[in-house]
Formats: structure tokens, C-alpha cells, sequence
């Protein structure tokens, strides 16, 4: 399976400021997907980032708040856009490195918004 | 829609107890099931999937498709397996697999 490295690992922000988290794989993977973690709550698929075209996003979330890019087979990245206190969560990026098999995930950014 | 359900938030037992971590699911497709456990400090991790019907850490679990459930069992709990652990459902959205995870359920043995 893939090595995934997230980062940054956690982050303070302020209020209206955005935040670009990266996630990196040592191998091609197929898919690569972003989670939300509210506290106390279970994860939540964001959107699928695909490879060369718009990521295709979930009920309740739209690009303008979280753009999603994947230039490539081994990279993504989630930016969270215009921050509030609401957005204070853990963020996940996770990969699905051949057809039908299992997400692995990374370890996650912590994000808190001031 | 699908949908992943886990009555139990906490799980307390007694080391060398039987453990039982409930999951039901909605869905109607073809399900294809897994738990994933988050130790302390530690990332999100597969624990098994039901395709392959392994027992990983002395966990099994059996699909259900009449009672749409997917219990996580282990005959006899161990203080290392305290975690978290989450029922996931792979379903198709319009990009392809997409995982719904259940709400988690925190299992803690005690001494």
C-alpha cells in the first residue's frame, strides 16, 4: 500500500484567512479522496479529487469553499476557503492506490479556527 | 442514499471478554462493508473488509445481508485493542467508491 504525508499536521488560523493542505503519495494511486472530521462527529466525504478535471463534490459541499486540485497521480490538495470557527475540524486525505480496493488514509490536518 | 449505523458510542468490557461492536446498514445495492479502528494518536487504519472474510487482530464479522448488519466480534478482548472503531459502506456516487462511515463506537477494556 501507499505512504501518504499530509501536512501541515495541525494549524491555527484566523478568522476570513484560508489554509492549503497537501497530500502526497509515494506511488500512483487511482483515487484520492478529502474527509471532514467534525469534533465528536464521524468522518465525511468532501469531494473525490480527480486527476486532471474538477473534483466532483458531495451534498453540502461546494467548490468555492473547498477547492480541490490533483495535478497529478501521487498529489492533491484541499484548500478551505474564507475560515470560521464552524470549520474547526480534522481533515483527511485518503487514496484508493489500485481499482476496488480499500481507502488508506493519511494522517489528517487539525485545523482550528480562531 | 446509504447510510451506516452504530448504536453504541462507548464500549466498556472486562480484559478477556467477549466483545461485540454492532453496525447496521442502509443500502441498496450490493454492500461492500469494512471497519477501520483509530488507536491513540494513531492514524485511521483498515482493520477488514468482508470480501475477505479474514480474522485480523482476532476480530471477525460476518455480513448479514437479512438483518443488513455487520458485527464486529473477538471471543476474548484484549487491553490493547482500546480504540476507536468505525463500520464503513462503499457505495458508487458519481465519481465512483465512496466510503459512508457509521458514527463510531469507542471501545475501552479494562484491566
Amino acid at each position: 500500500s501507499a505512504v501518504i504525508s499530509q501536512k501541515p499536521s495541525r494549524d491555527i488560523c484566523q478568522r476570513g484567512t484560508s489554509l492549503t493542505i497537501q497530500c502526497q503519495v509515494d506511488s500512483q494511486v487511482t483515487m484520492m479522496f478529502w474527509y471532514r472530521q467534525q469534533p465528536g462527529q464521524s468522518l465525511t466525504l468532501i469531494a473525490t479529487a480527480n486527476q486532471g478535471s474538477e473534483a466532483t463534490y458531495e451534498s453540502g459541499f461546494v467548490i468555492d469553499k473547498f477547492p480541490i486540485s490533483r495535478p497529478n497521480l501521487t498529489f492533491s490538495t484541499l484548500t478551505v476557503s474564507n475560515m470560521s470557527p464552524e470549520d474547526s475540524s480534522i481533515y483527511l486525505c485518503s487514496v484508493e492506490w489500485a481499482p476496488n480496493q480499500p481507502q488508506h488514509f493519511g494522517d489528517g490536518t487539525r485545523l482550528s479556527i480562531l | 442514499a446509504q447510510r451506516v449505523t452504530q448504536p453504541e458510542k462507548l464500549l466498556s468490557v472486562f480484559k478477556g471478554a467477549p466483545v461485540e461492536l454492532k453496525c447496521n446498514y442502509s443500502y441498496s445495492g450490493s454492500p461492500e462493508l469494512f471497519w477501520y479502528v483509530q488507536y491513540s494518536r494513531q492514524r485511521l487504519q483498515l482493520l477488514l473488509r468482508h470480501i475477505s472474510r479474514e480474522s485480523i487482530k482476532g476480530f471477525t464479522a460476518d455480513l448479514n445481508k437479512g438483518e443488513t448488519s455487520f458485527h464486529l466480534k473477538k471471543p476474548f478482548a484484549q487491553e490493547e485493542d482500546s480504540a476507536m472503531y468505525y463500520c464503513a459502506l462503499s457505495g458508487k456516487n458519481n465519481a465512483g467508491n465512496m466510503l459512508t462511515f457509521g458514527g463510531g463506537t469507542r471501545l475501552m477494556v479494562k484491566p
